[in-house]
């Protein structure tokens, strides 16, 4: 079966740090690649998607990703967190097989200090 | 635009009681999901409706889940009875074609609690 891997199941980090979370994923074929994003008390929403061309895919509120075939690796980015990033981040594939369904990793949840 | 509204917010029940769920999509989308979240975990994906058919139930637990989707609208899905391992948020998603694939827009979950 597929799957999504997550590695750090929480980061908490001060503001102004640089924020990178990891998602690997075990599909070997076409895919296409998202990270949802859920604010405190709010539903989750897209934050980035990636389907083709450009590896480097940039998403709302300053956040960009980068698929890297190679390492089956689609890492979300921020160069400078800021307090209203403290979320809970998810990692999702899909892929034709599975008929288009989202396979979802667990999750990271990032606490900003202030 | 009016996002994907559920209720109740929070359900808690005692075992071998039953609950159910409702879900209103966004207008004109016609594929409607519900998924369960376990602490901790991503969304499972229990059924997907294209309007008012349930195209893939395969991983929905059908001898206490249940669900529908009447008029391709509106949909409600079930359990009954509970059990104590059903504790969980489930929640509805829906999307349109116009839409991109993967491209889906949540409500905020019912939290159920099952003592």
């Amino acid at each position: 079966a597929q799957s999504v891997s997550q590695h750090n199941h929480h980061v908490i980090l001060s503001e102004a740090a640089s924020l990178e979370l990891g998602c690997n994923y075990s599909y070997g074929g076409t895919v296409n690649l998202f990270w949802y994003v859920q604010y405190p008390g709010q539903h989750l929403q897209l934050l980035l998607k990636y389907f083709s061309g450009d590896p480097l895919v940039k998403g709302i509120k300053g956040f960009e990703a980068e698929f890297i075939k190679s390492k089956f690796s689609f890492n979300l980015r921020k160069p400078s967190v800021q307090w209203s990033d403290t979320a809970e981040y998810f990692c999702a594939v899909c892929e034709p097989d599975s008929n288009y369904q989202l396979i979802w990793g667990a999750g990271t949840k990032l606490i900003i200090k202030p | 635009e009016a996002g994907v509204v559920q209720s109740p917010r929070y359900k808690i029940i005692e075992k071998k009681q039953p609950v159910a769920f409702w879900c209103n999509p966004i207008s004109g989308h016609n594929t409607l999901y519900w998924y369960r979240q376990n602490l901790g975990q991503g969304p499972e994906l229990l059924i997907r409706y294209e309007n008012e058919e349930a195209v893939d139930d395969s991983q929905l637990p059908k001898d206490r889940f249940s669900a529908e989707r009447l008029k391709g609208v509106d949909s409600t899905l079930k359990i009954q009875p509970a059990e104590l391992g059903d504790s969980a948020v489930y929640l509805c998603a829906s999307t349109s074609d116009l839409a991109g694939v993967g491209e889906l827009f949540f409500g905020e979950g019912s939290r159920l609690t099952v003592l």
